[in-house]
């Protein structure tokens, strides 16, 4: 069946440098994949998104890396900042299941000044 | 423009109550969905209605159901709660139905207690 996996639950990360934050996923079929980003006490919160078209994508301070060989999607912070801290899931969907997202389980950052 | 507002965000209930929380989307959005987000299970896909129709469900009991109204609001409503229903649920929206440029978008989410 189809799922969304995270290599790591809890990442600590240093003021300043850069965070990796890996999903697999097993769904080959998935065109569309998404990263959001999670505070406690708020719904998730849009950073980047990917189509399966493309290998790299990059926004402010993120770039989004897929690799449809292996079925693997990242996301990289530059310059890691204490407001980085948050809980952040990858997300993948297929057309032919509407806008239906499946989550991995989310990987904790946590920033130390 | 406003986001995704839901309401209440925060309800307590007792076993074999019902409740129905209301989701209102960014202005323009066609499309919404639901999902339920437990420590457990993580984040679940519940249903997703689109021009008054539900479109998608997940893999939830009947007791779980939703509308959507013609402004594209959106109601879900569960039925006789159980202790395992308590979650953050959260809705979402989108302009279209599974267009290929489309983003969702969430809300606060409603944290559900049932006692």
């Amino acid at each position: 069946g189809e799922s969304v996996g995270l290599h790591l639950p809890t990442l600590s990360v240093q003021e300043g440098d850069n965070s990796i934050i890996n999903c697999a996923y097993s769904n080959s079929a998935s065109d569309y994949f998404i990263w959001y980003k999670q505070e406690s006490g708020k719904g998730p919160q849009f950073i980047i998104d990917i189509r399966s078209n493309m290998d790299k994508r990059q926004g402010q301070r993120v770039t989004v890396l897929l690799n449809k060989t292996v079925k693997h999607l990242s996301l990289q912070i530059a310059a890691t900042q204490p407001g980085d801290s948050a809980v952040y899931f990858c997300a993948e969907r297929r057309k032919a299941a509407g806008n239906k997202l499946t989550f991995g389980g989310g990987t904790r950052v946590l920033v130390k000044p | 423009k406003a986001g995704v507002t839901q309401t209440p965000r925060y309800l307590i209930k007792t076993r074999g109550q019902q409740v129905t929380l209301s989701c209102s989307p960014i202005s323009g959005h066609r499309s919404v969905s639901w999902y339920q987000q437990t420590p457990g299970q993580g984040l679940q896909f519940l249903f997703e209605y689109f021009s008054e129709t539900q479109r998608n469900k997940g893999n939830f009991p009947g007791r779980f159901s939703g509308r959507q109204f013609s402004n594209s609001r959106s109601e879900m409503n569960v039925s006789t709660l159980e202790l395992g229903d308590s979650a953050l649920y959260l809705c979402a929206s989108s302009l279209e139905l599974a267009s290929s440029t489309d983003t969702q978008y969430f809300g606060p989410g409603t944290r559900l207690t049932v006692l």
